[in-house]
């Protein structure tokens, strides 16, 4: 079975830019997270998608947005570019109940230059 | 959710059973005790999670002490696969919010 899938793997983009950012989740998980890593810290929610409604929102700018589509994958956008978002940018998928796990991706590695 | 504590690192002999502590003073009676793991660069991996009882999963062993405020994880046999950052996370049972809040976590090496 295949597990959660990120693209693309490596990513470089100049400051200013904008970037997308794409996840597939597990076949029958209709629950996706998306979550920013920088090195050295533990990664830090920044949305959950379920059923295509935004379910949460973790404490980042405005120029972060997301969306999840009728096949539940989701898209991060992430737009004019800070070199401090440079990260790696993790999705997650899960089937919402009372306490299951979530399944993480590989991730997406973003430079910002 | 509740905060955790975990110290910031720790080390263990390969063949022995690592035991990786984590205080959570403030839990909440329906919140639940999640370990994740992240190896080098790789996506956090689930271990286990209980809410009250002790659990065992093929992984690893969880034991959560009577009052709840803390809870240790036993990987039984460690291996050098077992060298990750691990993630003590406490989750309310909020239907349809699966937000995680990781923290520092703690880094194991095992060592040859």
């Amino acid at each position: 079975d295949a597990g959660v899938t990120q693209s693309p793997t490596h990513l470089i983009k100049t400051r200013g830019q904008q970037v997308t950012l794409r996840c597939s989740p597990i076949s029958g998980h209709k629950s996706v997270s998306w979550y920013q890593q920088v090195l050295g810290q533990g990664p830090q929610f920044i949305f959950q998608y379920y059923e295509k409604e935004e379910r949460g929102r973790g404490n980042f700018p405005d120029r972060f947005s997301a969306r999840q589509f009728p096949n539940y994958s989701s898209e991060l956008n992430v737009n004019a570019l800070l070199l401090g978002d440079s990260a790696l940018y993790l999705c997650a998928s899960s089937l919402v109940s009372v306490s299951t796990e979530a399944f993480f991706g590989q991730g997406t590695r973003l430079t910002v230059v | 959710d509740a905060k955790t504590t975990q110290p910031p690192s720790m080390d263990c002999a390969e063949g022995r059973a690592a035991n990786l502590p984590c205080n959570h003073s403030t839990i909440s009676g329906n919140e639940y005790v999640y370990w994740y793991r992240q190896i080098h660069s790789q996506g956090p991996q689930y271990i286990i999670h209980g809410l009250k009882n002790n659990e065992t999963n093929e992984m690893a062993s969880l034991i959560i002490t009577e009052d709840r405020k803390s809870s240790t994880l036993i990987l039984p046999h460690a291996t050098l696969r077992d060298t990750a950052v691990y993630y003590c996370i406490v989750r309310g049972p909020n239907f349809g919010n699966e937000k995680l809040t990781f923290g520092t976590g703690t880094r194991l090496t095992i060592i040859p």
